[in-house]
């Protein structure tokens, strides 16, 4: 079976400083990962994808991914974070079956809040 | 291009009653999938449909159905209402193959008294 974990509920950044939000996984097979964003009151917005290829992925405003296949991790980053990335981050795995049919798996969210 | 629609956006029913949730999903979207998200347990997935026929189910009781019809809009229903069901209930889809993303709707929030 697959899971995600997302150690941290909460992740507090100066405004302009570095931001990390962790994540790692566990699955059998080639993973497909995501990271989306959530904000208040709203569905979740796709921010990047891991498939293949560089172990660094960029992404929508300003984020970017690193896959580590031997830590399992997937952690999202910023280098310098915005008061309007404050919002709710989840990280999702995903493993396709041989029909290419999917179930996905999400983390439990990660609330960045970035500090004026 | 239509994102994901979801209708009703809020929803306030008993308990004991029956709730139709509905998603229409991206122009030539053929899979959607459905979460519950709650504080407590974050988005739990419930299940996915792929050309009207169901793929995967996550771990709910069987109060909760779903169906694809052939234009691909998807029906969640939940029967015999619990406050625990209280939640907000996301849609997504995509192309259903390969590695595309999914991509959300807005949600249906359901407050059950």
């Amino acid at each position: 079976a697959q899971s995600v974990a997302q150690p941290e509920d909460q992740v507090n950044v100066a405004e302009g400083n570095p931001l990390t939000v962790k994540c790692t996984y566990s699955v059998s097979g080639n993973p497909y990962l995501f990271w989306y964003v959530q904000y208040p009151n709203r569905g979740l917005q796709f921010l990047l994808k891991y498939i293949t290829g560089d172990n660094l992925v960029k992404g929508s405003y300003g984020f970017e991914a690193e896959f580590n296949k031997s830590q399992t991790s997937f952690h999202l980053k910023k280098p310098s974070a915005l008061v309007s990335d404050s919002a709710l981050y989840f990280c999702a795995v995903r493993v396709p079956d041989s029909g290419g049919y999917q179930k996905v798996t999400f983390g439990t969210g990660t609330k960045l809040q970035v500090i004026p | 291009k239509a994102g994901v629609t979801q209708t009703p956006r809020y929803l306030i029913k008993t308990r004991g009653q029956q709730v139709t949730l509905s998603c229409s999903p991206i122009s030539g979207h053929r899979s959607v999938s459905w979460y519950q998200q709650t504080p407590g347990q974050g988005l739990q997935f419930l299940f996915e449909y792929f050309s009207e026929t169901q793929r995967n189910k996550g771990n709910f009781p069987g109060r909760f159905s779903g169906r694809q019809f052939s234009n691909s809009r998807s029906e969640m229903n939940v029967s015999t209402l619990e406050l625990g069901d209280s939640a907000l209930y996301l849609c997504a889809s995509s192309m259903g193959q390969g590695e595309r993303e999914a991509f959300f709707g807005q949600g249906t929030r359901l407050t059950v008294v």
